[in-house]
């Protein structure tokens, strides 16, 4: 069935460090992929998105590229602050218009 | 707009207790769907609606049972609870998922059941 597999966490990083959250997904149909964020004590909210092979999501200093011929869709930043810190989930659509999650990765940035 | 709401924010259960988490999204949105949050495994699919009057299971279905008479509204019942079922629950709305639509989540239920 459709998975995906994220980075092992915990991440810590010193802030302005470079961060990358690796993610692969099994490559069943040409499926929309995320990656959301999740800060203390809250739900889930969308960081970014890409609908198709070779689109680059981005918001708020991350990027991640949709790459169909490894099945991957990385997490970067360049320069991560203190404010950055919490889980990071990848995640895929899946047939039934539902979205499968990876475990999750928690990232802290110390000052 | 108050986006996805769910109540309550806690809940300890003793087992055998049923309950309802309730959810609501007042951004007309017609899929909704139900997770459950545990260490290490990510969210896991409890029950989703793609309507008023339509659900079907997702990947844990066991034990909740969900409705959906309005298009507002998608509670999720706990029929007799147990340990098993201790987690932080989760509650999404969205247009869709087809088109790559965002999913909206509410701010959890974390359930203790003793």
């Amino acid at each position: 069935g459709d998975s995906v597999t994220q980075m092992e966490g915990p991440v810590t990083l010193s802030e302005e460090a470079f961060l990358t959250i690796n993610c692969t997904y099994t490559a069943t149909g040409y499926p929309s992929l995320f990656w959301y964020v999740q800060y203390p004590g809250e739900g889930l909210q969308l960081l970014l998105k890409a609908t198709k092979a070779d689109d680059k999501g981005s918001n708020k200093g991350f990027e991640a590229t949709y790459r169909k011929e490894t099945t991957s869709f990385h997490l970067e930043k360049g320069s991560v602050q203190v404010s950055d810190s919490a889980v990071y989930f990848c995640a895929r659509e899946t047939s039934g218009s539902r979205l499968t999650f990876g475990e999750g990765t928690q990232l802290t940035v110390n000052p | 707009n108050a986006g996805v709401t769910q109540t309550p924010k806690f809940q300890v259960l003793k087992t055998g207790q049923s309950m309802t988490l309730q959810c609501a999204q007042d951004m007309n949105h017609e899929y909704m769907s139900w997770y459950r949050q545990d260490p290490g495994m990510g969210l896991r699919l409890i029950h989703y609606s793609v309507g008023a009057g339509i659900t079907d299971q997702g990947e844990v279905p066991n034990g909740y049972n969900v409705s959906r008479s309005t298009t507002e509204d998608f509670p999720l019942r706990l029929l007799s609870a147990a340990p098993s079922q201790t987690s932080v629950y989760f509650c999404a709305s969205s247009y869709g998922l087809a088109f790559g639509y965002e999913q909206y989540f509410g701010p959890g239920t974390r359930l203790t059941v003793t």
